[in-house]
């Protein structure tokens, strides 16, 4: 069963401008992770916070974590043509060693030139 | 990084045949691979996790017998689908982590399957 919710599932921005997407979940996490996938293609691994994680960074990336509201966020500052994709955050809730990913169910983001 | 390929990248069969799709792990060892399947503009959902040498694990809901599942090596796991039906046509990704404590995982480029 799925175990976050993103919201939105659709956003279109215009090339430039920050895209925020949001993901929230049920259980207590490990860590949480953040994938790009472009139309039929497989998935992209853009970071990883951990559960003793508020917030991290990569490039013009930037996701925050917050555990007692079981969610995150995905920012994207500075949008380009290429960053048109599904964004999916995917928990990591299982016993250590196992790692089973859980998915949301995703956010498409297009980006107008 | 780590790459995992996926053989065939797409793949059409006639209802009641089985279809082989592969999956590998090329630069690294992996001790536990993971299936999904993907219907369209909808998200992942894990069907099974398969460790090196032992026997898949099944999510709920998922027939072991319909989707089989080897790991046969730490570089190689099979799923086939047995007497496929149109309603398993989807999207088929697999993803492999290595030993130890990693937290990532790396994701194949996918299978389509179509069945007619």
């Amino acid at each position: 069963s799925q175990q976050g919710e993103e919201d939105p599932q659709a956003l279109s921005i215009q090339e430039g401008e920050n895209a925020t997407m949001n993901c929230s979940y049920k259980t207590s996490i490990n860590n949480l992770q953040w994938y790009r996938q472009n139309s039929g293609r497989g998935l992209v691994h853009l970071i990883l916070i951990r559960s003793n994680e508020r917030e991290k960074h990569s490039g013009r990336l930037r996701v925050t974590l917050d555990t007692s509201k079981k969610s995150s966020s995905l920012l994207i500052t500075a949008s380009r043509a290429a960053d048109t994709a599904s964004y999916f955050c995917a928990t990591d809730a299982g016993i250590q060693g196992a790692q089973k990913l859980v998915f949301g169910q995703g956010t498409r983001l297009t980006i107008n030139p | 990084g780590a790459v995992v390929s996926q053989h065939p990248s797409w793949v059409i069969c006639k209802s009641g045949t089985s279809v082989k799709i592969e999956c590998r792990s090329l630069d690294f060892q992996a001790t536990t691979m993971f299936w999904y399947r993907q219907f369209p503009k909808q998200s992942l959902m894990l069907m099974a996790t398969s460790n090196e040498g032992s026997k898949a694990t099944y999510e709920q809901g998922v027939e072991k017998d319909k989707f089989l599942i080897n790991h046969a090596s730490l570089t190689l796991s099979t799923l086939t689908v047995t007497s496929a039906h149109p309603e398993d046509s989807s999207f088929y990704i697999c993803s492999a982590r290595t030993s130890g404590y990693s937290y990532e995982q790396y994701f194949g480029p996918g299978t389509r399957l179509t069945v007619t």
